[in-house]
């Protein structure tokens, strides 16, 4: 099975900052990565795909980027409604995994 | 709009059966595999099981293989997970979410439905 790890697991930000977190495959993945954001007793939301789409309604403060077993999710001008986790899986090869998410604080 | 509405959690005893359902609307059912993901209290997000459209192709996590059984009615637009032989760590939120064409993400998610597993 293909380990998926997150880093940090969880940052501590203010209103207006950049963040970045990663995401690590165990082997290579190419593109087939997604991530996901879950804001507590919601259920996830998708952001991006292909390790750098953006779904459609998602905002472009969010991107994404990388290929093999490095990636990386960036949000622009944190906002109070962007704290939250954020999970990356894999989906290049079954059975399909997640990483243990990155939670995203107030400073 | 995508809809994804679960039914059927509550409380099992250990070694008992429930049965989880996934009504969908929104889009039409049997072009897009579903699949079922799920969140034990306060822990990340583990894939269980995923079916193609046609419900021909199965595929499921070792943790859950042979215990449980993903199926689809694409007359009625919903996705059963039939749950046997239940164990105490499969006490989780459990989410339907569909499958996008083109990769094997979830690009809409259902509101989930909670599985307890205790004496």
């Amino acid at each position: 099975d293909i380990q998926m790890t997150q880093s940090p697991s969880s940052l501590s930000a203010s209103v207006g900052d950049r963040v970045t977190m990663t995401c690590r495959a165990s082997q290579g993945i190419s593109n087939h990565l997604a991530w996901f954001q879950q804001k507590p007793g919601k259920a996830p939301k998708s952001l991006i795909y292909a390790a750098s789409t953006l779904q459609s309604g998602v905002p472009s403060k969010f991107s994404g980027s990388g290929s093999g077993t490095d990636f990386t999710l960036t949000i622009n001008s944190l906002q109070p409604e962007d704290f939250a986790t954020y999970y990356c899986q894999q989906y290049n090869t079954y059975p399909l995994t997640f990483g243990g998410g990155t939670k995203v604080e107030i400073k | 709009e995508v809809q994804l509405l679960e039914s059927g959690g509550g409380l099992v005893h250990p070694g008992g059966s429930l049965r989880l359902s996934c009504a969908a609307s929104g889009f039409t059912f049997s072009d897009y595999a579903m699949s079922w993901v799920r969140q034990a209290p306060g822990k990340g997000l583990e894939w269980v099981s995923a079916l193609s459209g046609s419900g021909t192709s199965t595929y499921y996590a070792d943790s859950v293989r042979g215990r449980f059984t993903i199926s689809r009615d694409n007359s009625k637009n919903t996705l059963y997970l039939q749950m046997n032989s239940l164990r105490a760590e499969d006490t989780a939120i459990y989410y339907c979410a569909k499958i996008p064409w083109g990769g094997d993400y979830f690009d809409y998610w259902g509101q989930g439905t909670l599985v307890t597993v205790s004496s």
